[in-house]
Formats: structure tokens, sequence, C-alpha cells
């Protein structure tokens, strides 16, 4: 099993609001990541937490908001976005650690900032 | 943020024709990754690659991991209309968990 769940599937928010965006994978990956992805461009890396910890940080405005609570699940708090925050969000893993790596991806929350 | 060369950036193609792509990219990678991407869903990995030189299959899909380590290739043979779709390479160097990804080719098939 390779899958790599995320809810919800599609928001939408204020730029007032707060909503958190969730993952879950149960491949007993190690590694854990958050995308931001602009319509027919490449994923861009935001976050990335290994062994609950975060260990990369691609400058992200502080409006997103990463958390791990443990080794199977993601959030990404969302507080006061823009309307240019609009975008694909994805969530991926990998085994963490090892020659091997190979990232998988979930089927990603579509946000729409009004 | 930084991008991997991905060529071509478009094709349209008829069906049962075979398709090549490639990535490139100036710094050693130790593992190469090939994604379909279709309209709102995420990535799918379609093959991995982890060896210089490494061919690797998958049904109709070919990849190959550059000798110099620097480049990678993807095949399609015999095209189908389901193959539309946008790829993406991803390439990873060691030490690190972050992954640089291509600039995409976005295939198209007509029946």
């Amino acid at each position: 099993d390779t899958e790599v769940t995320q809810t919800p599937k599609h928001l939408v928010m204020g730029m007032t609001n707060k909503k958190s965006l969730k993952c879950e994978q149960h491949m007993g990956h190690r590694a854990m990541y958050w995308y931001k992805q602009k319509a027919k461009k490449p994923p861009e890396l935001m976050f990335v937490y290994s062994y609950e910890k975060l260990s990369i940080n691609e400058s992200v405005p502080s409006r997103f908001s990463p958390e791990c609570p443990n080794s199977s699940l993601l959030n990404l708090h969302l507080h006061a976005l823009q309307p240019e925050d609009s975008a694909l969000y994805l969530c991926a893993s990998s085994r963490g650690g090892g020659s091997q790596e190979t990232q998988y991806f979930g089927p990603g929350t579509r946000l729409l900032v009004l | 943020g930084q991008q991997l060369n991905q060529s071509p950036q478009s094709m349209f193609i008829q069906e049962g024709e075979d398709v090549s792509m490639n990535c490139t990219s100036s710094s050693i990678f130790n593992t190469w990754l090939w994604y379909k991407q279709e309209p709102g869903e995420g990535p799918v990995l379609l093959i991995a690659l982890y060896k210089a030189g490494e061919l690797t299959s998958n049904g109709r899909l070919t990849a190959q991991f550059g000798i110099t380590r620097k480049d990678s290739f993807l095949n399609i043979s015999a095209s189908i209309p389901s193959d539309v779709g946008i790829y993406f390479c991803a390439g990873r160097a060691s030490g690190t968990y972050k992954y640089i990804f291509g600039t995409g080719t976005r295939l198209k098939v007509l029946a």
C-alpha cells in the first residue's frame, strides 16, 4: 500500500479564517512533506519533517504553520491567507533514510482564498 | 525555487506513437523519480531510479538514470489516449530530503 490521504479535498476560506489541512500515511515513512502547486507548474517544496522534526522550511510565510503530531500525521495550519495563496496543496511521504528513497504524493487539497 | 530543465515542454502526438522526454541538472543526483499528474490530482509515481546507468521499465514506460548522474530520460511506447497528462521528473542529491522538480512535459495524445 502506497497511499497518502489528504483532507479536505477542497477548501474555500476567507482571508480572516483559520483552517487546517490534514495528511496521513500508514507506510511507516518517517519523512513527510508539504508542497504548494500552482496551475501548470511543478510542485514547490514548503516544509519537510523527518522523524517528526522540522528539517526544511523553504522560507514559507508564517501564515502557514506545519505540525507533525506523530509519524503518521502531518497538518498544515492556515491563518490570514492571501488570495495568491490559492493553489493545490500536496502532501508527500518517503521512507526517511537509506539510499533508495521514493516519495509518494497524496491527492492534494484544492484551496481557494477569497 | 530551483527547477530542472525538462524537455520538451509539450508534445502533441498520434495514438500509437512513441514518446521521449528528458531532464537535465547542473548538479549530481543519486535518485531520479518520474511522475504523471492529471488535472486536479496529485502526482503519481511511475518509475524510481537509484543508480547511474540504471534502465527500468513499468509496462510501456522505460526510464534511464544517466551515466553522468545529471540527467534522466523517460520513454513511452505505443501511446494511448489515457497517457495524457503532465509528466514531471524529480531528482534528489545525497544527504538531503529535498527533491528538485523538472518544469514538466505536457503530453496530449490524438486518437
